[in-house]
C-alpha cells in the first residue's frame, strides 16, 4: 500500500534561513506522481508542484526547490531564505495508480514557523 | 472567479442535526473529492466521483452522503451530527484522477464544529 512520512511535524526558523522539509513515500508502482501543498493559516490548500516518477530533474521556483530521489524514495522540499509568509503547513501527497481509484495519500504535514 | 467553490465555510450545529456542504467546480474537471481534515491536520479521502459515478468510497459512516446532481457539483450531506464529526471537509477536483498525474485543485473548506 502507499504511504507518505513527513517525519519532521513542527519547524521553527527565523526568516533568512534556509529549511528543507523531508518527505519520503512507499510505493510499489512504477508509475506515480508526487506533489506539495500549502496551507497557511487562512486554511485553503495550495498547489506547489507535481512530479512523475520518470523526471527525476530537481526543480526550482523561485525561493522553492525541490529534490527528488527514487533512490532513496524522497521528495524533498527547500525554502531558501525563508520568509514570515511562508509560514504554513506544507502537505506531500503521493497519487494512487488510477485503477485503484487515483485519490492522493497525504502526509501528515510539516508545519513550519518562520519568525521575524 | 474561484475554481473550487464550497460553501458555507463555517458551521456550528448541535448534535444529532442534519446538514449539508455544497461544491462546485468551474474547471470543467471531470473527477470531485471530498477530503476529511481532522484537528490533527490530517488530510483523508471520503469520497470521489468521475463524471457522477462514485469511484471511492472509504471507511465512512453511512450518515454522510454524497450527491453529484452534474460533474460540476458534489455535495456532502450528513445525517445525525456527532461531535466526531467536527472537522474541516474538503472539496476537490481534478480533471481525472491523480493516478494519470492530474493535479487535485481543493475548494477553501468548510469549517464543521458540531455542538
Amino acid at each position: 500500500a502507499q504511504k507518505v512520512t513527513q517525519a519532521q511535524t513542527e519547524i521553527s526558523v527565523v526568516e533568512k534561513e534556509d529549511v528543507t522539509l523531508d518527505c519520503v513515500y512507499e510505493t510499489r508502482d512504477t508509475t506515480y506522481y508526487l506533489f506539495w501543498y500549502k496551507q497557511p493559516p487562512s486554511g485553503e490548500l495550495v498547489f506547489l508542484i507535481r512530479r512523475n516518477s520518470f523526471d527525476e530533474q530537481n526543480e526550482i521556483s523561485g525561493r522553492y526547490s525541490w529534490n527528488f530521489q527514487k533512490s532513496t524514495s524522497s521528495f524533498n522540499f527547500t525554502i531558501t531564505a525563508s520568509q514570515v509568509v511562508d509560514s504554513a503547513v506544507y502537505f506531500c501527497a503521493l497519487s494512487e495508480p488510477y485503477n485503484q481509484g487515483g485519490k492522493l495519500i497525504f502526509g501528515q504535514g510539516t508545519e513550519l514557523s518562520v519568525k521575524p | 472567479d474561484t475554481a473550487v467553490s464550497q460553501t458555507p465555510k463555517y458551521l456550528v450545529t448541535q448534535m444529532g442535526n442534519d446538514k449539508s456542504i455544497k461544491c462546485e467546480q468551474n474547471l470543467g474537471h471531470d473527477t470531485m473529492y471530498w477530503y476529511k481534515q481532522d484537528s490533527k491536520k490530517f488530510l483523508k479521502i471520503m469520497f470521489s466521483y468521475n463524471n457522477k459515478e462514485l469511484i471511492i468510497n472509504e471507511t465512512v459512516p453511512n450518515r454522510f452522503s454524497p450527491k453529484s446532481p452534474d460533474k460540476a457539483h458534489l455535495n456532502l450531506h450528513i445525517n445525525s451530527l456527532e461531535l466526531g464529526d467536527s472537522a474541516v471537509y474538503f472539496c476537490a477536483s481534478s480533471l481525472e484522477g491523480t493516478g494519470r498525474g492530474n493535479t487535485i485543485y481543493f475548494g477553501e473548506g468548510s469549517w464543521l464544529t458540531v455542538v
